[in-house]
C-alpha cells in the first residue's frame, strides 16, 4: 500500500462549488504539505502543518483552507472554485529532526479541473 | 520574496554525456538542498539531498553546494534516456516548508 494517499485522483467541477481533497499518511510523519503545480510554475506551497494543532499558511493560500483532523489526515478545501485553481494538487509529508530527516514524500497527486 | 531559481530548459544530451543541472537560492539562512525528479503526470521523487559545501555523489548523480555563492547544481554522468525528466530544485528555509524552484526538463536522445 502506498505511504501517502489522496483522494480523489480526479475530478472535475463547476465554479462556485466547495471541494475537499484529502490526504492520508502511514508514514507516522508529524508534518503534511499542500502544493499545487501549474505547468511551467513548479510546485507551489499553499499550506502546510508541523503537527496536529499547527497550521501555516504558504506561498498561494487565498482561496484555499484546510484542517488537520489528526496526525494521519491533512484536507485541502476549496470553499468556491474558480478556474484558476485548476491544477495538480500534491501532498507530502516529512519528519521533523535533522536536516536529513526533512526530506518529503509525495502523494501521487489530484488532478483537479475547474471549469 | 524567497525564491530558487532554475533555467527551465529543455536542456538536450545525447545519451552517455553528463547532464548538468543548475539552481540557485536567494535565503542565506538555507540548510538543506534537495533534488528531485518528476516524470510527466507523476509525483516528484526524491533523487539526492545535500547539507554540507562540496560535493556528494550517489551512483550517477552528483550534487553540488556551494552556500558562499548560494548555488547548488546536480550531475548525471551516463545519461540515458530514462533519465529524461524534470528535475526540481529544493530548498528549506528556515522555520518553513520546501520551496521548489521551476524545475528544469532534461532530454537525453538516444
Amino acid at each position: 500500500d502506498a505511504d501517502v494517499t489522496q483522494t480523489p485522483r480526479n475530478r472535475i467541477t463547476k465554479t462556485g462549488k466547495r471541494i475537499m481533497l484529502e490526504c492520508s499518511q502511514t508514514k507516522g510523519h508529524d508534518r503534511m504539505y499542500w502544493y499545487r503545480q501549474d505547468p511551467g510554475l513548479g510546485l507551489r506551497l499553499i499550506y502546510y502543518s508541523f503537527d496536529v494543532k499547527d497550521i501555516n499558511k504558504g506561498e498561494i493560500s487565498d482561496g484555499y483552507s484546510v484542517s488537520r483532523q489528526a496526525q494521519a489526515k491533512f484536507s485541502l478545501s476549496l470553499e468556491s472554485a474558480i478556474p484558476n485553481q485548476t491544477a495538480l494538487y500534491f501532498c507530502a509529508t516529512s519528519h521533523p529532526g535533522t536536516p536529513q530527516q526533512e526530506t518529503q514524500y509525495f502523494g501521487p497527486g489530484t488532478r483537479l479541473l475547474v471549469l | 520574496q524567497k525564491e530558487v531559481e532554475q533555467n527551465s530548459g529543455p536542456l538536450s544530451v545525447p545519451e552517455g554525456a553528463i547532464a548538468s543541472l543548475n539552481c540557485t537560492y536567494s535565503d542565506r539562512g538555507s540548510q538543506s538542498f534537495f533534488w528531485y525528479r518528476q516524470y510527466s503526470g507523476k509525483s516528484p521523487e526524491l533523487i539526492m539531498s545535500i547539507y554540507s559545501n562540496g560535493d556528494k555523489e550517489d551512483g550517477r548523480f552528483t550534487a553540488q553546494l556551494n552556500k558562499a555563492s548560494q548555488y547548488v547544481s546536480l550531475l548525471i554522468r551516463d545519461s540515458q534516456p530514462s533519465d529524461s525528466a524534470t528535475y526540481l530544485c529544493a530548498v528549506v528555509q528556515a522555520g518553513t516548508a520546501l520551496i521548489f524552484g521551476k524545475g528544469t526538463t532534461l532530454s537525453v536522445s538516444s
